[in-house]
């Protein structure tokens, strides 16, 4: 069974550019959810999708944005890229939002560096 | 007061050792619980869920306080594959989100 699949894996972007990162849930999970991890520190949550509709969303400014699709892949968008925006940025699918039981399983990431 | 607060560690334990990770939460509202192991430049992978009662998998012993407000995870006979950071990991339904701690770093040594 293929896992939770992250595209692209690496990134290099200029300040004031704008980047989009894909993700691919686990089959039959509904949920997603995007994270960004700064070096030393845990994940942060930035939103949750179910049934393509937004759950959830974190403490991130509005140059932030995502979107579901029909098949629950999902997008994340980054307008007006800062030096700050460097991260791992993390994708997870759970069958459900709450995750009782299953947890959320994570991608490997886009490691997202702005220069 | 964060969230979510674990001791970042490091804890360098010898193989065989017992070690324990504490956790606290300040979200009395928060429905589901779990511990997550990260390695360096990985992703998050699900170690266990936690639930009240308390449950086990192998060498490893998680328990839930609710009053408290506390959350613990048990390793007995630490192997040096143990090594890697262990985040606490909350998830609170009002903002269908999952609150991480800063996790804590294991190192396991011969």
């Amino acid at each position: 069974d293929a896992g939770v699949t992250q595209s692209p894996t690496h990134l290099i972007k200029t300040r004031g550019q704008q980047v989009t990162l894909r993700c691919s849930p686990i089959s039959g999970h509904k949920s997603v959810s995007w994270y960004q991890q700064v070096l030393g520190q845990g994940p942060q949550f930035i939103f949750q999708y179910y049934e393509k509709e937004e759950r959830g969303r974190g403490n991130f400014p509005d140059r932030f944005s995502a979107r579901q699709f029909p098949n629950y892949s999902s997008e994340l968008n980054v307008n007006a890229l800062l030096l700050g925006d460097s991260a791992l940025y993390l994708c997870a699918s759970s069958p459900t939002p709450q995750g009782t039981g299953y947890g959320y399983t994570f991608g490997s990431g886009t490691r997202l560096t702005v220069v | 007061r964060k969230e979510v607060e674990q001791d970042p560690g490091p804890f360098n334990v010898p193989e065989g050792a017992t070690v324990a990770f504490n956790c606290t939460y300040s979200n009395s509202a928060s429905q589901s619980f779990f511990w997550y192991r990260q390695d360096c430049r990985k992703e998050p992978k699900l170690l266990m869920s936690v639930y009240s009662s308390g449950n086990e998998d192998g060498r490893f012993t998680a328990q839930l306080n609710r009053a408290s407000q506390y959350i613990s995870l048990l390793i007995r006979d630490s192997k040096l594959s143990d090594s890697a950071t262990y985040l606490c990991v909350v998830y609170t339904g009002g903002g269908n989100k999952l609150t991480f701690g800063t996790g804590t770093q294991l190192k396991v040594e011969l």
